[in-house]
């Protein structure tokens, strides 16, 4: 597709549960980072990929939330030991490269709701 | 950590009427964008701004750039149905890269017919 593609649009999860929340960058992108908001609040940062490589995870709130991008494409960010306070859209955004003014292109987002 | 507080919180107009918000922040920012979020989807760049002081026009959009680098202004004239939804203003942190933003926490728009 033309866009960001995030998989599943909507996941619901028992407290507890680990979740994976998929990101499909803009082909060609470098760049792919991860956002959460929360109901009434603007995207709040939690990590960016070059590359394969994190270069910058000081977003994530805590140790049970990981990402990876194995191939420098698709990325996961996986959720271990859900907690109702983990409810919340996850934005992925891609970007041609990391640099200055270059724009970064959002998904649809997935809504996580924990149970 | 960097804030960016957006007022107002909220908006009710009539088609046809021209709105204006705001966001100032604590700390400087070099660069400062201006996004749109419609229901289900992720935001949208509406307008950049570089340079303290630019003034920037997309369309019925106009947004300036604050002398201070500490505020941002969004203009949009003449309303319409279609302009429904959440604006966020954003300014990157980590240096100059549009992917790691700082976003206020939204002005909510509601056109009335």
């Amino acid at each position: 597709g033309a866009g960001v593609s995030q998989t599943p649009s909507n996941k619901v999860t028992e407290k507890g549960k680990y979740v994976e929340l998929r990101c499909d960058p803009i082909s060609g992108h470098t760049a792919l980072y991860w956002y959460r908001q929360s109901l009434g609040q603007g995207p709040e940062f939690l990590i960016y990929f070059q590359g394969t490589g994190a270069a910058d995870d000081s977003g994530l709130p805590n140790d049970r939330f990981f990402a990876v991008r194995p191939e420098g494409s698709v990325s996961t960010l996986k959720i271990q030991r859900t907690e109702r306070g983990d409810s919340a859209v996850y934005l992925c955004a891609s970007s041609l490269r990391q640099g200055a003014r270059t724009e970064a292109f959002f998904g649809q987002g997935t809504r996580l709701t924990v149970v | 950590g960097q804030q960016l507080n957006q007022s107002p919180q909220s908006m009710f107009i009539q088609e046809g009427e021209d709105v204006s918000m705001n966001c100032t922040s604590s700390s400087i920012f070099n660069t400062w964008l201006w996004y749109k979020q419609d229901p289900g989807e992720g935001p949208v760049l509406l307008i950049a701004l570089y340079k303290a002081g630019e003034l920037t026009s997309n369309g019925r959009l106009t947004a300036q750039f604050g002398i201070t680098r500490k505020d941002s202004f969004l203009n949009i004239s003449a309303s319409i149905p279609s302009d429904v939804g959440i604006y966020f203003c954003a300014g990157p942190t980590g240096g100059t890269s549009y992917g790691k933003l700082t976003f206020g926490q939204g002005t909510i728009l509601t056109v009335h017919p």
